[in-house]
């Protein structure tokens, strides 16, 4: 089946650095989105992507499709405290089964 | 326009019960999925319902059931609880498959 893949598992930043993450996929995906969740809550969408090559922001994020449709990068740009959390993407292509398939996720600590 | 809404938050149940989560979508959503986190296992699809018809489902056993009101609200039930059914059960409501998936806060299930 289709598998996404993040690594690390964790990252460790400093305030006020940039930060990316990306996710690769083994098969090629028509919808990519990527997905923020603090401790105890849902998971809240940052940024949905649509096309290959897409380049798209929201604030401080920025996020790209991947050429080939297999990847997807989300970069955080002047990190702050509340930028900590677990980072989800996750990918869907058109078809009888359907699905939106989720990455395990980046949990980003940010130290002041 | 009120965001996915979940309930309970909590629930605290023993092994052997059944338990009976609810979910209601954003309105105008048709499609309902649900979905377990678990810290080890990450976000896991349990089942998609979309106009009342379940049209997807995970490798779930038949203890976890779902289904699909009119007013797209879903009900998803677990049958003789395990202990290792303990998570946080998320729902997730989007327009239509290939859309963006909007979560809710989720329920947090204990099975003691």
């Amino acid at each position: 089946g289709q598998q996404l893949n993040q690594s690390p598992q964790s990252m460790f930043i400093q305030e006020g650095e940039d930060v990316s993450m990306n996710c690769t996929s083994s098969s090629i995906f028509n919808t990519w989105l990527w997905y923020k969740q603090d401790p105890g809550e849902g998971p809240v969408l940052l940024i949905a992507l649509y096309k290959a090559g897409e380049l798209t922001s929201n604030g401080r994020l920025t996020a790209q499709f991947g050429i080939t449709r297999k990847d997807s990068f989300l970069n955080i740009s002047a990190s702050i405290p509340s930028d900590v959390g677990i980072y989800f993407c996750a990918g869907s292509y058109t078809g009888a089964n359907s699905k939106l398939t989720f990455g395990k996720g980046i949990t980003l600590s940010v130290r002041p | 326009k009120a965001g996915v809404t979940q309930t309970p938050r909590y629930l605290i149940k023993t092994r052997g019960q059944q338990v009976t989560l609810s979910c209601s979508p954003i309105s105008g959503h048709r499609s309902v999925s649900w979905y377990q986190q678990t810290p080890g296992q990450g976000l896991q699809f349990l089942f998609e319902y979309f106009s009342e018809t379940q049209r997807n489902k995970g490798n779930f056993p038949g203890r976890f059931s779902g289904r699909q009101f009119s007013n797209s609200r879903s009900e998803m039930n677990v049958s003789t609880l395990e202990l290792g059914d303990s998570a946080l059960y998320l729902c997730a409501s989007s327009s239509d498959r290939d859309t963006e998936a909007f979560f809710g806060q989720g329920t947090r299930l204990t099975v003691v």
